[in-house]
């Protein structure tokens, strides 16, 4: 069954250092999200993406993050300087957006940043 | 976007037995979904329901969606120790789709 997938699994990073997230949504899929869940926490929405720009975003995403679609298969979270307080496991989704199944997400395994 | 509210906030039950778990929300919906997280995972969809239906079955699991009470609850038959997790109920509007929000959930133990 197709995926999504994501890398790094795990990333230790260096407060202040530049991070980037890779993610290749299922192909076919238009909309791709990025969410992300902070140890015990609930999982909480950063950002969707549709189209080649952002449809919707948080308030958490603000200009320390970007995301982009450099290709037709990857999609990219970027976070500029990390903060202690980024640490966090981060899920990338994507929707199909038609079809039966075109409200189900389907999320990869995450990517757990530490930031130290 | 509206986030649902999962009650109970955890459950704890035998192999063999039924869990329960209630989902409350606030506005008119198109479909509700429910998801499960194993701890440390990523989320997985396990069923949608859309505002028309009344009740969905997929395996072992058992939704309904009362939209006049503005309710659903999703049942786990013949519990596993694999069903430990926490399940998610997701709202989405009858405005067309928004993204899902998820609450704090219910955490579901089962114990062998």
């Amino acid at each position: 069954e197709p995926e999504v997938t994501q890398t790094p699994s795990h990333q230790v990073t260096q407060m202040g250092q530049e991070v980037i997230l890779r993610c290749v949504p299922i192909s076919n899929h238009l909309y791709f999200y990025w969410y992300r869940q902070i140890l015990g926490q609930k999982v909480e929405f950063l950002v969707s993406f549709y189209n080649n720009e952002i449809s919707e975003k948080s308030e958490i995403f603000d200009d320390q993050f970007s995301v982009e679609r450099p290709d037709g298969s990857n999609f990219t979270l970027k976070i500029r300087s990390t903060k202690l307080e980024d640490s966090a496991m981060y899920f990338c989704a994507s929707r199909p957006g038609q079809g039966a199944a075109g409200n189900t997400i389907y999320f990869g395994e995450g990517s757990w940043l530490t930031v130290v | 976007s509206q986030q649902g509210e999962e009650d109970p906030q955890a459950l704890s039950i035998q192999e063999g037995e039924n869990a329960t778990m209630n989902c409350s929300y606030k506005t008119s919906i198109n479909n509700l979904q429910w998801y499960r997280q194993n701890s440390g995972r990523g989320l997985v969809h396990l069923i949608l329901i859309r505002s028309n239906e009344r009740e969905k079955h997929s395996g072992r699991l058992r939704v309904t969606l009362d939209t006049s009470k503005k309710s659903s609850s999703l049942l786990i038959t013949a519990s596993r120790a694999a069903d430990t997790a926490s399940y998610f109920c997701a709202p989405i509007g009858d405005s067309g789709y928004s993204t899902l929000t998820f609450g704090k959930g219910t955490m579901l133990l089962v114990s062998p």
